[in-house]
C-alpha cells in the first residue's frame, strides 16, 4: 500500500542553523500539506502546496519558512534559522481526494 | 477563526465499556476526520466524514456527524486495551467553496486509556 515517507525520522539541530526536512508524498496525490506537534499539543496546520505553489499558509508559516518541490517527488520544507520554539514533530500529508495521508514525521530538537 | 474543540480531553475506560468522544467546531462544514495517534507515532485515519448525517463504523468504533448542529461523535463499544491512544477530529473548514484545500484543523485530541 502506497505511504507519505519522510527523512530524518530525527533531526537535531543548533539554535540559527538551517534545517531541511524531506518528505516524499504518495505518487498520484496532488495536494501536499505540513503540520506540526509541538509535545503533547494538538496538531497545527503550516502549508499546503499545489501545481508547484503554496496554496494556503498559517500564522506560524513566517519569514523563516520554505517549501520546494524541487523534483517529481520530493517535498520539502527548510526552516532557515531555527529556534528553540520550532522543536516539534512535523507530519508530512498528502491528498488525492477527500483522505488525507499523514507520513511518520520528522522529529525536530533544537537545542 | 476556526475552532475544533473535543471532550473529554482525557478519558479512562475499563474494557468492555461503551463511551463517545464530541467534537464540536465553530463554523460551517461537511468534511470532517478522526485519526488515532499512538505515543511517539503518525495520526493514522480513522473515518472521513463528508456529508450530514453520515455514520461509519469500523470495528468497535463509530462515527457520526450533524453538520446542522456541527458536532461529531465517536463511539466506543465494548472498549478493548488496543484501543488505547489519543484520538483527534479534525475539521477541512475550505470544504464550504466546493473544492477541499484540505487545510485540517484539529482538535486538541482524546487521550484514551482502556484499563482492564
Amino acid at each position: 500500500e502506497p505511504e507519505v515517507t519522510q527523512t530524518p525520522s530525527h533531526q537535531v539541530t543548533q539554535m540559527g542553523q538551517e534545517v531541511i526536512l524531506r518528505c516524499v508524498p504518495i505518487s498520484n496525490h496532488l495536494y501536499f500539506y505540513w503540520y506540526r506537534q509541538i509535545l503533547g499539543q494538538k496538531v497545527e496546520f503550516l502549508v499546503s502546496f499545489y501545481n508547484n505553489e503554496i496554496s494556503e499558509k498559517s500564522e506560524i508559516f513566517d519569514d523563516q519558512f520554505s517549501v520546494e518541490r524541487p523534483d517529481g517527488s520530493n517535498f520539502t520544507l527548510k526552516i532557515r534559522s531555527t529556534k528553540l520554539e520550532d522543536s516539534a514533530m512535523y507530519f508530512c500529508a498528502s491528498t488525492f481526494y477527500n483522505e488525507q495521508f499523514f507520513g511518520p514525521g520528522t522529529r525536530l530538537t533544537v537545542l | 477563526e476556526l475552532k475544533v474543540e473535543q471532550n473529554p480531553l482525557f478519558l479512562s475506560m475499563q474494557e468492555g465499556k461503551n463511551y463517545t468522544i464530541y467534537c464540536n467546531y465553530s463554523t460551517t462544514s461537511d468534511r470532517l476526520y478522526w485519526y488515532r495517534q499512538d505515543p511517539g507515532k503518525s495520526l493514522e485515519s480513522l473515518f472521513v466524514l463528508l456529508s450530514n448525517g453520515a455514520v461509519k463504523q469500523e470495528g468497535r468504533l463509530m462515527a457520526s456527524l450533524d453538520t446542522k448542529a456541527r458536532l461529531s461523535t465517536l463511539h466506543i463499544t465494548a472498549a478493548v486495551h488496543d484501543l488505547s491512544a489519543t484520538y483527534f477530529c479534525a475539521v477541512d473548514p475550505s470544504s464550504n467553496y466546493g473544492g477541499s484545500q484540505g487545510n485540517l484543523i484539529f482538535g486538541k485530541g482524546t487521550k484514551l486509556s482502556v484499563k482492564p
